[in-house]
């Protein structure tokens, strides 16, 4: 079944432990993205990749870390998370088709919440 | 900064009828265009995407683009219980490496 997972799905955590939220895909999709999601603000891009070894900033990136080794692997990192970091996480991948990104498909979710 | 405006709602319709949703978007660019459902919780999935001026069609959904007025919308004919969900515009611009998404359409389809 073609699917992006993630793990783990809830995590309850304090104030500047590091934390590691991994994502994976078997669409051999070469786009790979992380999403925030906060009440009345929407889906805001944290990090996106374009393919191995290729990643940018999205809108939000403050706070975060992300790696791309493999292909179907990536991770976010959260190497000293705040209260501020309290949200729902989703990872997506898609195609990456003349330099841009098409239908995004998306992890089940990660909830985030930093005591 | 691009934008995607949708009105957050909620948009009452009762099962049966026509549900219609809304979505304008600033960057005049924009090429491709998407709409996603999202159950409280849980994921956005994909219900439609479109790229031309128009309408397009599948089962009870209905996308409709007007690039010369830069907005999209959603028609789900036959609002079923189980429509109730946020629905997510979603538009890509073709020259940036990511899909801007608006806050979302919260609809409630009332027996």
């Amino acid at each position: 079944e073609a699917q992006v997972t993630q793990n783990p799905r809830y995590l309850i955590t304090v104030t500047g432990k590091k934390l590691t939220v991994t994502c994976s895909q078997n669409m051999n999709h070469e786009y790979m993205s992380w999403y925030r999601q906060d009440p009345g603000l929407g889906l805001r891009q944290i990090y996106y990749s374009m393919n191995v070894e290729a990643t940018d900033k999205g809108d939000v990136p403050e706070g975060y870390k992300v790696s791309r080794k493999e292909k179907r692997n990536f991770p976010l990192i959260l190497e000293s998370p705040s209260p501020n970091q309290t949200s729902l996480y989703f990872c997506a991948s898609s195609l990456w088709l003349a330099g841009t990104t098409d239908t995004q498909y998306f992890g089940p979710g990660t909830r985030l919440t930093v005591l | 900064q691009k934008e995607v405006e949708q009105n957050s709602g909620p948009l009452s319709v009762p099962e049966g009828a026509i549900a219609s949703l809304n979505c304008t978007y600033s960057d005049r660019v924009s090429q491709s265009f998407f709409w996603y459902r999202q159950y409280s919780g849980k994921s956005p999935e994909l219900i439609m995407s479109i790229y031309s001026n128009g309408d397009k069609e599948d089962g009870r959904f209905t996308a409709q683009l007007n690039k010369a007025s830069q907005y999209v919308s959603l028609l789900i004919r036959d609002s079923q219980p189980s429509d109730s969900a946020t629905y997510l515009c979603a538009v890509n611009d073709g020259t940036a490496s990511k899909l801007t998404f608006g806050t979302g359409t919260r609809l409630q389809v009332t027996l």
